[in-house]
């Protein structure tokens, strides 16, 4: 089955410093990638849906200038935290989906990235 | 717009019950995709199912099924004969066709020995 890691798989950062978070197709290509962001006991609230060679489109509430996302190519996606808080805290999870067709629909996540921010 | 509800927050249950979590959503597109996942703690999401909305046939798979019922508008995940194993947070999600998914709270499953 399609393969998708992230990197780091947890991380911890002081108050004000910028970490970014790479998330990989391995084995197929990713044309759309979305970035989802998990507080504790809850569920997967969608950040952004990002297409290959555009800009993300940011879900509401989400601060773009906050939460940078880039597609550059059809295998990787970044999401860079800027100027990040402890509340910033979280759990993100990527997933990423290649080019609908009638038979290939799935979005295939990624096992996640923990950011602490002290 | 899309929503889904799981109305339990948690469960628990002791090993070899069967256990079925409940999933309602509320749609109007005609064509449309439910997911269930399974978040065990380590925190990486596992796909169990995807059915479409024109397949309202029931499914099983070892120890898990599947009701799919469209003029309710839910789609039950039942575990039969639970184990420890199972213990996590189960997720059901909807999306439109190429569309991005909406999850529910999830339901937490505590299977005790």
């Amino acid at each position: 089955g399609a393969v998708v890691s992230q990197h780091p798989s947890w991380v911890i950062c002081k108050s004000g410093t910028s970490v970014k978070i790479e998330c990989r197709s391995l084995d197929f290509q990713a044309t759309t990638m979305f970035w989802y962001r998990q507080f504790p006991k809850q569920s997967l609230m969608l950040m952004a849906t990002s297409n290959e060679g555009s800009k993300a489109t940011y879900e509401q509430g989400v601060e773009k200038d906050k939460f940078l996302i880039n597609h550059a190519s059809l295998t990787l996606s970044t999401l860079t935290v800027t100027s990040a808080h402890p509340e910033d805290s979280s759990f993100y999870i990527c997933s990423a989906r290649g080019s609908p067709s009638a038979t290939s629909y799935e979005q295939y996540f990624g096992p996640g990235t923990r950011l602490t921010v002290t | 717009a899309q929503k889904v509800t799981q109305a339990q927050t948690e469960i628990s249950v002791v090993e070899k019950e069967d256990v079925t979590l409940d999933c309602v959503y509320e749609t109007r597109d005609t064509t449309y995709y439910l997911f269930w996942y399974k978040q065990p703690p380590s925190g990486e999401l596992v796909f169990l199912i995807r059915r479409n909305s024109f397949d309202e046939q029931n499914e099983i798979s070892g120890r898990y099924s599947w009701n799919f019922q469209k003029s309710t508008s839910s789609f039950n995940f039942t575990i039969t004969a639970s184990q420890v194993v199972d213990s996590a947070v189960y997720f059901c999600a909807l999306s439109g066709w190429a569309d991005k998914l909406i999850f529910g709270t999830g339901t937490r499953l505590q299977v005790f020995p």
